[in-house]
């Protein structure tokens, strides 16, 4: 049973340009959430989709932006990179429907943005 | 401002040692979560509290939430390397899930 994958692990980007990261949640699961995390941070909630559509949205830019497919997979895209956009992006995989309460979130190991 | 307010930031012992680590707010949460994280891997979950006053029992810890649920606490007995990690506390308010900024915990043998 595959828990959540995410790719690549590392990557390292210029200031302006354009990154796509991806993620597959763990098998079962309908709900992808993205988080990003700064180094000494907690993570901060970004947006989560869930029947291709997102559902929820923090406090983030709009050069932020998603997608999820049909098989629950998901993509996050960042425009324009600032030297800030620099951290840790998860993602995390959960069951739709389950009260906010006891959502249970599997997490992803991240992808290491470097923006240079 | 942080809705979830960690601490303490850094905490070093050596083994063998208790430790509690905290989260307070100044909100009402009708649930907590705490999940620790390892270098390079993301958040695991270790428990959810939901009933003020409640204490839930994982081998050497001990998480209780507060009667108010507006804190929670987790203690950890005869600490080990293996306990090394970064603890956070996710807290739901208001049909929104918040993350604190973490305790950073290192075991030293």
């Amino acid at each position: 049973d595959a828990g959540v994958t995410q790719s690549p692990t590392h990557l390292i980007k210029t200031r302006g340009q354009q990154v796509t990261l991806r993620c597959s949640p763990k098998s079962g699961h309908d709900t992808v959430s993205w988080y990003q995390q700064a180094l000494g941070q907690g993570p901060q909630f970004i947006f989560q989709y869930y029947e291709e559509e997102e559902r929820q949205r923090g406090n983030f830019p709009d050069r932020f932006s998603g997608h999820q497919f049909p098989n629950y997979s998901s993509e996050l895209n960042v425009n324009a990179l600032l030297l800030g956009d620099s951290a840790l992006y998860l993602c995390a995989s959960s069951l739709w429907g389950h009260a906010s309460t006891n959502e249970k979130l599997f997490f992803g190991s991240g992808t290491q943005l470097s923006v240079l | 401002t942080q809705l979830l307010e960690q601490s303490p930031q850094f905490l070093s012992i050596q083994e063998g040692e208790n430790l509690t680590v905290y989260c307070n707010s100044s909100s009402v949460f009708s649930s907590l979560q705490w999940y620790r994280q390892e270098p390079g891997e993301g958040p695991v979950l270790l428990v959810t509290v939901v009933t003020g006053g409640e204490v839930k029992k994982l081998k050497r810890l001990t998480f209780q939430f507060g009667d108010a649920r507006k804190d929670s606490s987790l203690h950890i007995t005869a600490a080990q390397p293996g306990d090394t990690g970064l603890y956070l506390c996710r807290g739901s308010t208001l049909g929104r899930l918040y993350f604190g900024r973490g305790t950073q915990l290192t075991v030293w043998p």
